[in-house]
């Protein structure tokens, strides 16, 4: 299947710092990608939908400001999580979908806010 | 809400066929069935789908019902590596994925 890539794999900063994580499509052009977040021993909860040169859509009670996501290009997107605090450690997963329907998911990146 | 119903555990030994259930008695006529699997801190990896027909490639086999409210996804001889969390998932054009719990298959030596 199609490849996907997510940099860092895991990342720990201090409260109140900023993180970016990058989702890429390696051998095919994502026309859209996908963000979710994943507490333990919990389902994968979609956070926002992005469209190559568009603003992304956000899930109902995921703040806009505080999780960017810019999708400059058909193979990447980024997730920057501003002022990050503990309670947004958890694992963040990209997904990109291409002419199909079918979405291939990135290994995910752990997050830990200090 | 998930569209999907699974059992939240099963077991299976090792070298024997895994049938994992997934209803989905609401299913419209153009949404496809889905199935990923997630492994321990890892992203989920697709693993086949369908919409009417039943469907086989080199990971697992697909059977859907005639009416289509029901499916199973067959690994046909389970390893250890197939210890995971299986998500069967129903999606029409246009739409995202809704991810249940899902079924955790543990594949015992």
């Amino acid at each position: 299947g199609a490849v996907v890539s997510q940099h860092p794999s895991r990342v720990i900063c201090k409260s109140g710092t900023s993180v970016k994580i990058e989702c890429r499509s390696l051998d095919f052009q994502a026309t859209t990608m996908f963000w979710y977040r994943q507490f333990p021993k919990q389902s994968l909860m979609l956070m926002a939908t992005s469209n190559e040169g568009s603003k992304a859509t956000y899930e109902q009670g995921v703040e806009k400001d505080k999780f960017l996501i810019n999708h400059a290009s058909l193979t990447l997107s980024t997730l920057t999580v501003t002022s990050a605090h503990p309670e947004d450690s958890s694992f963040y997963i990209c997904s990109a979908r291409g002419r199909e329907e079918t979405q291939y998911f990135g290994p995910g990146t752990r997050l830990l806010v200090l | 809400d998930a569209k999907t119903t699974q059992p939240p555990s099963m077991d299976c030994a090792e070298g024997r066929a895994a049938n994992l259930p997934c209803n989905h008695s609401t299913i419209s006529g153009n949404e496809y069935v889905y199935w990923y699997r997630q492994i321990h801190s890892q992203g989920p990896q697709y693993i086949i789908h369908g919409l009417k027909n039943n469907e086989t490639n080199e990971m697992a086999s697909l059977i859907i019902t005639e009416d289509r409210k029901s499916s199973t996804l067959i690994l046909p001889h389970a390893t250890l590596r197939d210890t995971a969390v299986y998500y069967c998932i129903v999606m029409g054009y246009g739409q995202n994925f809704v991810f249940g719990p899902g079924t955790r298959l543990s594949v015992l030596p």
